[in-house]
């Protein structure tokens, strides 16, 4: 069955360190990967995706996701987290020529 | 450009009643989806329409049913709400579905409590 693990239900992290959300996933084949954002009483955002081509991908609000093919993940970084990045973070996996597969979300809190 | 527009925002039902829920795109995106967001399961796909005219089953379609009422418009129907159902629901769209390539754009979503 097609899944997605983001095994950190919370992360915090001081305003200005460097932060990383994990996701990893276990899908057949070479599915496509993405990141969103939900901030409080919204819907989702999209941050970024991966495709193909670089394992280093860029986003929106100075985000970056990182694919590694043989440990199966995606995790979002940034290299210094902001107040404002405080919100929920959701990992998704498209295997090829099927629907959307969300990972459960992590909470993630800038401490100032 | 509004996007993707839900109504109502919030709504409270006793066991047994029904509701339809409303989603809206502005975009011209081909494929529409509604998903139900609970705690600590992400979202999960209830119905979804990859084209104007089509609907199908997502992984969590029991007690649902939906209308692709034009290329703007996707509905959500609870016939006899149960607690269960008790969820935050979201309606996206996307250029195409089936292919991963489009990112979906979602609504604000629906808070629905079911007593």
């Amino acid at each position: 069955a097609q899944s997605v693990a983001q095994p950190e239900d919370q992360v915090n992290v001081a305003e200005g360190n460097p932060l990383t959300v994990k996701c990893t996933y276990s899908v057949s084949g070479n599915p496509y990967l993405f990141w969103y954002v939900q901030y409080p009483n919204r819907g989702l955002q999209f941050l970024l995706k991966y495709i193909t081509g670089d394992n280093l991908v860029k986003g929106s609000y100075g985000f970056e996701a990182e694919f590694n093919k043989s440990q199966t993940s995606f995790h979002l970084k940034k290299p210094s987290a902001l107040v404002s990045d405080s919100a929920l973070y959701f990992c998704a996996v498209v295997p090829y020529g099927q629907n959307f597969v969300f990972g459960p979300g992590t909470r993630l809190s800038v401490l100032p | 450009n509004a996007g993707v527009t839900q109504t109502p925002k919030f709504q409270v039902l006793k066991t047994g009643q029904s509701m339809t829920l409303q989603c809206a795109q502005d975009m011209n995106h081909n494929s529409m989806y509604w998903y139900r967001q609970d705690p600590g399961m992400g979202l999960r796909l209830i119905y979804y329409s990859a084209s104007e005219g089509t609907t199908d089953k997502g992984e969590v379609p029991n007690g649902y049913n939906v209308s692709r009422l034009n290329k703007r418009e996707f509905s959500l129907r609870l016939e006899s709400a149960a607690p269960s159902q008790t969820s935050v629901y979201f309606c996206a769209s996307s250029e195409a579905s089936g292919r991963g390539l489009n990112e979906q754009f979602f609504g604000p979503g629906t808070r629905l409590t079911v007593l």
